[in-house]
This record gives structure tokens, sequence and C-alpha cells, in this order.
């Protein structure tokens, strides 16, 4: 049975700082992996998807990473800022659905 | 265009009650997928819909349904609420299906259901 995990659960940082988001699972036989930011109540909004022959995307100041052999995903978030803080889930797409983590809580502050 | 729209944005129910759920997909999309989730929590997957067809279901009891509609549409009924079915009900939608196409879903903001 696939299981994701997100680590750290909940992370603090002062504006301009560089952050690394770790996702782990468990069953290294995926499709794809997404992450998303989650905003509070609201929705998941996609902000990269890797491929699982594709070792790593992305996005502006976003980058993502994936070592199947490991089970093991990192989203890199570069000069942070107030408005990045929000819930960041990643997900393993398994055959026909997506398995989620419990998600990283980050919160930047000026 | 307009994104995966789902309606209502919040409902209040009391326990045993029948609620329904809408979801339109983005234009074009052909698949729709139901996911549950719970304050704290990541999403949990409910079905999956592609061209009317159910493709896949999770570990949902029988009181969850849906179906989709030749617009592709979709709907999510839960029957005989109880309390621990407040949570946050999300709808997404695909191009196709993963499997074939390896591809983004794209989220809907949600419907937050409360059981009282």
């Amino acid at each position: 049975k696939q299981e994701v995990t997100q680590i750290p659960a909940a992370l603090s940082v002062p504006e301009g700082e560089n952050l690394v988001l770790n996702c782990s699972f468990t069953d290294s036989a995926i499709y794809n992996l997404q992450w998303f930011r989650q905003d509070p109540g609201k929705g998941l909004t996609s902000l990269l998807l890797i491929q699982s022959s594709q070792r790593e995307q992305t996005s502006g100041r976003l980058n993502a990473s994936l070592d199947k052999s490991s089970g093991r995903s990192t989203l890199y978030i570069a000069a942070s800022q107030p408005g990045d803080s929000a819930t960041y889930l990643c997900a393993v797409h398994n055959t026909d659905k997506l398995i989620f983590g419990t998600g990283t809580r980050l919160q930047v502050f000026p | 265009d307009a994104g995966v729209t789902q309606s209502p944005t919040h409902l209040i129910k009391t326990r045993g009650q029948h609620v329904t759920l809408r979801c339109s997909p983005i234009s074009g999309h052909k698949s729709v997928s139901w996911y549950q989730q719970v304050l704290g929590q990541g999403p949990q997957f409910i079905f999956q819909y592609y061209e009317k067809e159910e493709r896949g279901r999770g570990n949902f009891p029988d009181r969850f349904s849906a179906r989709q509609f030749p617009n592709y549409s979709s709907e999510l009924n839960v029957n005989a609420l109880l309390l621990g079915d407040s949570a946050l009900y999300l709808c997404a939608s695909s191009l196709g299906t993963v499997v074939v196409n390896n591809e983004k879903l794209f989220f809907g903001s949600g419907t937050q259901l409360s059981v009282l």
C-alpha cells in the first residue's frame, strides 16, 4: 500500500530564506508526482508535475526533484516571500488516483 | 477559460440527511475525480469517472455514489450523513486518464460540508 509522508509538518521562516520541503513515498511504481499549494479553506493549485522518467522540474522560484529509487521528492523554494505562506502538498499518481501526503504548513514572515 | 467549478461552496446538513455536490470540469476535460479532505489531512480519493464510466473507487462506504453526465459534469451523492462526513469535498478534472496521458489534475475550490 502506497504511503506518502511529508516533513516537516510546519515551518516558519523569515522572508528571503531558501527552503526545502520533503516528500517520501513507499512504493516507487508511480506514474508521476505532483506538488500542490493550498490556501486555508481553498482548493488545490498545481505547482509542478514531475513524470516518472524525469528528475526535476522548475517554475520560477520553485524547483522540484524526484528520486524514484529512494522514494523521495523535494520542493525547493528560492527567496521566500510572505505570499508563499500556504500548505504545500505532494501527491503521487498511482493508477487511477492521487495519493497525498498530509502537507507542510509554511509561514513566511516579513 | 473557466477552471473547475463546484457548487455549492458551503453546505450545512444534519445527521441522516442526503447531500448532492456538483462539479463542472474544465472545458474539453473528460475525466472527473472526487476527493474528501478532512481538516488537517491530505485529500483522499473517492471516485474517478472517465467518459461517463466509473474508472476507480476509493475506500468509502456505499453511502457515497457519483455519476458523470454526457456534458462531463459530475455529481457526488452522500446518503445517511454522519458527523464524520464533515469535510472539504474537492473535484478535479483532466483531459484524459493519467495512465494514458500522464497529465496534471486541476482542482476546484471545493464544497465545505458541515454535518451537525
